[in-house]
């Protein structure tokens, strides 16, 4: 079964750090292209970042660029995101998700990790 | 960034049809997009409904259906049931490795 797990979440004061993982399994991790959807307390989805399967292309949302770095390692099934910067309006549950090849949609998407910006 | 708004609410009676849809701030959805249509219980992982504008994922009822409807993407709801009560939310591929979600819908079956 195709499985992501997030993990990294905390409570960080604002202008912090924080890096996320998104530990993969039950699929070929190094082929599939990922990305990180965040939700806000009571908002909707947002989308963040993707990266393709090899790692060295990346994509970010405006409300990010310059502030977040998207990152894999394929030895490790493994999917990053380093939060700089943090604000307030970045505090959300952070889902890791895959992205199915060729057909422009998420199919598969782990529980989230939850990320708190506050002083 | 682009904005793609959907409509806040909608109610719709047991048994009724609703139709919800998904459009750009600025320009039409077309299938080059590939919309798809997610349903979400608030603090669980989305679902998918429909993807590629009108293919239904696997397991999902048929009363779901998905077009393009003038400059928008829509998802319709025919035969709404009570568990169909959830947030709706579109997602477009905008080109260059970016997509964007629409802005959710709620709907209610009363």
């Amino acid at each position: 079964d195709v499985q992501l797990l997030e993990s990294g979440g905390g409570l960080v004061q604002p202008g912090g750090s924080l890096r996320l993982s998104c530990a993969a399994s039950g699929f070929t991790f190094s082929t599939s292209a990922m990305s990180w959807v965040r939700q806000g307390p009571g908002k909707g989805l947002e989308w963040v970042s993707a990266i393709n399967s090899d790692g060295f292309s990346t994509y970010y949302a405006d409300s990010v660029n310059g502030r977040f770095t998207i990152s894999r390692d394929n030895s490790r099934n493994t999917l990053y995101l380093q939060l700089n910067s943090l604000r307030a309006e970045d505090t959300a549950l952070y889902f890791c998700a895959r992205e199915s090849s060729g057909w422009y949609l998420y199919d598969y998407w782990g529980l989230g990790t939850l990320v708190t910006v506050s002083s | 960034q682009t904005v793609v708004t959907q409509e806040p609410s909608f109610t719709v009676s047991p048994g009724g049809t609703v139709t919800l849809t998904c459009g750009l701030s600025s320009g039409s959805v077309s299938t080059s997009h590939y919309p798809t249509w997610y349903q979400q219980t608030p603090g669980q992982a989305p679902r998918t409904l429909m993807y590629s504008t009108k293919t239904r994922s696997s397991g999902v009822p048929d009363r779901f259906s998905g077009s393009i409807l003038g400059n928008k993407a829509a998802l319709t709801i025919t035969g709404a049931q009570a568990d169909d009560e959830s947030d709706y939310y579109c997602l477009l591929f905008m080109g260059r490795g970016i997509y964007v979600f629409g802005t959710g819908t709620k709907v209610t079956v009363l």
